[in-house]
């Protein structure tokens, strides 16, 4: 089975424009989970779908969004990006979203200038 | 949401089994235990999981103490591959919500 795959693996934005990132999960998984990871904070849940609903979501502000489509494929997007959005943004996930584990992908190295 | 703790670093000789001690004093009793390890630059992975009892898998065991405030993961025979820092979870009953909290960071010495 094919694992978690996250595009792109490495990007470099602006200050002030917006970022959209993908996460395509493990066939027949149906929960998608975003985490960020700073050295600073650590890993920070942002947000969780499960068939195509937002069912969690952490303490992020409003620019932080995030969709799931039908075939469980995942965007997060980031509007109008600060300096301290630079961070390992990691997407997971899970065949029921409930009590089994979550796989992890790569994770997108997002740097802010 | 049940907070864990977990010292900051530990060293293990290779060859030698692991012991990673975990605190989750507030753990409710519908929350599980989970064990992820993260290698430098990759996400984490998975390693075992449990809400009461023992567990054991492939890669390591995890001991519950018997009042759920704190866990020990064991792996057996640590290789310098192990070298990683490890999170203890307490899975929140809210949702599929984790806090992955600091971690511990392991040094498999040769």
């Amino acid at each position: 089975k094919a694992g978690v795959t996250q595009t792109p693996r490495y990007l470099i934005k602006t200050r002030g424009q917006q970022v959209t990132l993908s996460c395509s999960p493990i066939s027949g998984h149906r929960s998608v989970s975003w985490y960020q990871q700073t050295p600073g904070q650590g890993l920070q849940f942002l947000f969780e779908y499960f068939s195509e609903t937002q069912r969690n979501k952490g303490n992020f502000p409003g620019r932080f969004s995030g969709r799931q489509f039908s075939n469980s494929r995942s965007e997060m997007n980031v509007s109008t990006l600060e300096l301290g959005d630079s961070a390992l943004y990691l997407c997971a996930s899970s065949s029921t979203g409930g009590f089994y584990e979550q796989y992890f992908g790569p994770g997108t190295r997002l740097t802010v200038t | 949401d049940a907070k864990t703790t977990q010292p900051p670093s530990m060293d293990c000789a290779e060859g030698r089994a692991a012991n990673l001690p975990c605190n989750h004093s507030t753990i409710s009793g519908n929350e599980y235990v989970y064990w992820y390890r993260q290698i430098h630059s990759q996400g984490p992975q998975y390693i075992i999981h449990g809400l009461k009892n023992n567990e054991t898998n492939e890669m390591a065991s995890l001991i519950i103490t018997e009042d759920r405030k704190s866990s020990t993961l064991i792996l057996p025979h640590a290789t310098l591959r192990d070298t990683a820092v490890y999170y203890c979870i307490v899975r929140t009953n809210t949702g599929n919500q984790f806090y992955f909290g600091t971690g511990t960071s392991l040094t498999v010495i040769p």
